[in-house]
């Protein structure tokens, strides 16, 4: 049974990082794209980053692009996204999800979520 | 970018009802649509990809239709556990993908 479930979030000033994991189990890893997708109070899904299967492709939303850094450990099955500069408008539950099997950036499992709050 | 246009922003029916949703895209995009439900605190779930095709283990009164511009998610009997919000995302001319703002489906 696929399972993904994030970790990394809480509150943060403005300025500084925040690295959240996804730790993922029930499939073969290695074989398969994934996303990070966001979600900001009361409002609705912002895709955020993208990184290929083989880690040779990595995507941005503009509104992340030189701050936000998408990247995974085949070895250990985990999803990261290291966070820098973190603004108010960065505050979000933050979802990890993967590619459906052969038609890549559809999204067929996503996890629950973890909650990053930017406040000084 | 390729905006994604949902209609209407709510919809309040009654059980057994039938519901259409709408999205459409500011550029053809094919049929790489999808639709996804998320319900009240919880993770959004793949409901239709390829405009048309249910994803494993959704129920048959979910079904999608369209292509190009004009897309809508029909739910044939309306179950009182759909009550939910529906985004529609497109995978055309990435990155970025993109999400519509949502429909919530209120019973």
């Amino acid at each position: 049974q696929v399972h993904l479930v994030e970790s990394g979030g809480g509150v943060v000033q403005p300025g500084r990082s925040l690295r959240l994991s996804c730790a993922a189990s029930g499939f073969t890893f290695s074989n398969f794209g994934f996303h990070w997708v966001r979600q900001a109070p009361g409002k609705g899904l912002e895709w955020v980053a993208a990184i290929s299967f083989d880690e040779n492709n990595k995507y941005y939303a503009d509104s992340v692009k030189g701050r936000f850094t998408i990247s995974r450990d085949d070895s250990k099955n985990i999803l990261f996204l290291q966070m820098n500069s973190l603004r108010t408008d960065d505050t979000a539950v933050y979802f990890c999800a993967k590619d459906l099997p052969y038609r890549p950036y559809y999204l067929d499992y996503w996890g629950q979520g973890t909650l990053v709050t930017v406040s000084s | 970018e390729i905006v994604l246009t949902q209609s209407p922003a709510t919809l309040s029916l009654s059980p057994g009802e039938r519901a259409t949703l709408s999205c459409r895209a500011s550029q053809s995009v094919s049929r790489n649509l999808a639709w996804y439900q998320q319900k009240p605190g919880q993770a959004p779930r793949l409901l239709i990809y390829d405009a048309s095709n249910r994803a494993t283990g959704i129920p048959v009164r979910f079904s999608g239709s369209g292509s190009g511009t004009d897309f809508t998610l029909t739910i044939s009997s309306l179950e009182p556990e759909d009550l939910a919000v529906y985004y529609c995302q497109h995978r055309s001319n990435w990155p970025p993908l993109t999400f519509g703002g949502g429909t919530k489906v209120e019973i």
